[in-house]
C-alpha cells in the first residue's frame, strides 16, 4: 500500500463547478500538508500549506484536513479554464529526521470552457 | 525576481555519457533537493542538501552524484550507471531542512531523454 493514495483521474468539469480532489494517506505521523499545482510540462507550483487539521482558505481555494479520517481535499469554486493542470498533495511528519516529503501522483483536471 | 532556474530546459544523452543538469536558487535558501518525476508516479526524492559542503542520498540516489560548493547551486550529474534515466528532472529549495520552515518551491525541471 503506497503511503498517500491520490485518484490520477482525469477529472473533466464544466467552467463555473466547485472541484473537490483529495488525497488518503496512511502514516499517521504526517504533520503538514501541501497542495501544489503544476502545469504540463512546468515545476509544481505551491497552492496551500497547512499544518494539523482544519481548513484553510485562500481565494478560490480551500484546503481541508482530517487527520482522524487520514483524509484531506482541495476545493476549487468557480474554476476556470486556467486552472486545468495536474495538482499534487504532499505531506510530511513533523517528528526530527522525519524530512521527507510524501507526494502523491497528482490529479489531472479539465476545466471545460 | 527570486526564484529558481534550471537549465537546460530539454537534454538529450546517449547511452554511456554522463550529463549535468544545473541547479541555481537566488532566494537565500539553505536547503536544497533533486527530484525524478516518472508518469504515474509520485516525484521521488534523490539527493538533498542541508548546506553548503553537505549533502545527502534520498530513496533513489543509485546511479546519480551530486555536489554543492555554493548556496545557490546544486547540479545533478546522473552518470551512466543510472539504468533508466529518461525522466523529467526537478529541483527545488527550502530556508532549511525539518519544520514549518521546510516549504519546497520547485524550479521548472529539465527533461532527460536517453536516446
Amino acid at each position: 500500500q503506497k503511503e498517500v493514495e491520490q485518484d490520477p483521474g482525469p477529472l473533466s468539469v464544466p467552467e463555473g463547478a466547485i472541484v473537490s480532489l483529495n488525497c488518503t494517506y496512511s502514516n499517521s505521523a504526517f504533520q503538514y500538508f501541501m497542495w501544489y499545482r503544476q502545469y504540463s510540462r512546468k515545476g509544481p507550483e505551491l497552492l496551500m500549506y497547512t499544518y494539523s487539521s482544519g481548513n484553510k482558505e485562500d481565494g478560490r481555494f480551500t484546503a481541508q484536513v482530517d487527520k482522524s479520517s487520514k483524509y484531506i481535499s482541495l476545493f476549487i469554486r468557480d474554476s476556470q479554464p486556467s486552472d486545468s493542470a495536474t495538482y499534487l498533495c504532499a505531506m510530511k511528519g513533523d517528528t526530527s529526521g522525519t524530512y521527507k516529503y510524501i507526494f502523491g501522483t497528482g490529479t489531472r483536471l479539465k476545466v471545460l470552457a | 525576481d527570486g526564484g529558481i532556474t534550471q537549465s537546460p530546459k530539454y537534454l538529450f544523452r546517449k547511452e554511456g555519457q554522463n550529463v549535468t543538469l544545473s541547479c541555481e536558487q537566488n532566494l537565500n535558501h539553505d536547503a536544497m533537493y533533486w527530484y525524478r518525476q516518472d508518469p504515474g508516479q509520485g516525484l521521488r526524492l534523490i539527493y538533498y542538501s542541508q548546506i553548503v559542503n553537505d549533502f545527502q542520498k534520498g530513496d533513489i540516489a543509485e546511479g546519480y552524484s551530486v555536489s554543492r560548493e555554493k548556496k545557490e547551486s546544486f547540479p545533478l550529474t546522473v552518470t551512466s550507471a543510472q539504468k533508466n534515466p529518461t525522466a523529467f528532472y526537478l529541483c527545488a529549495s527550502s530556508i532549511r531542512v525539518g519544520g514549518s520552515t521546510d516549504t519546497q518551491y520547485f524550479g521548472p525541471g529539465t527533461r532527460l531523454t536517453v536516446l
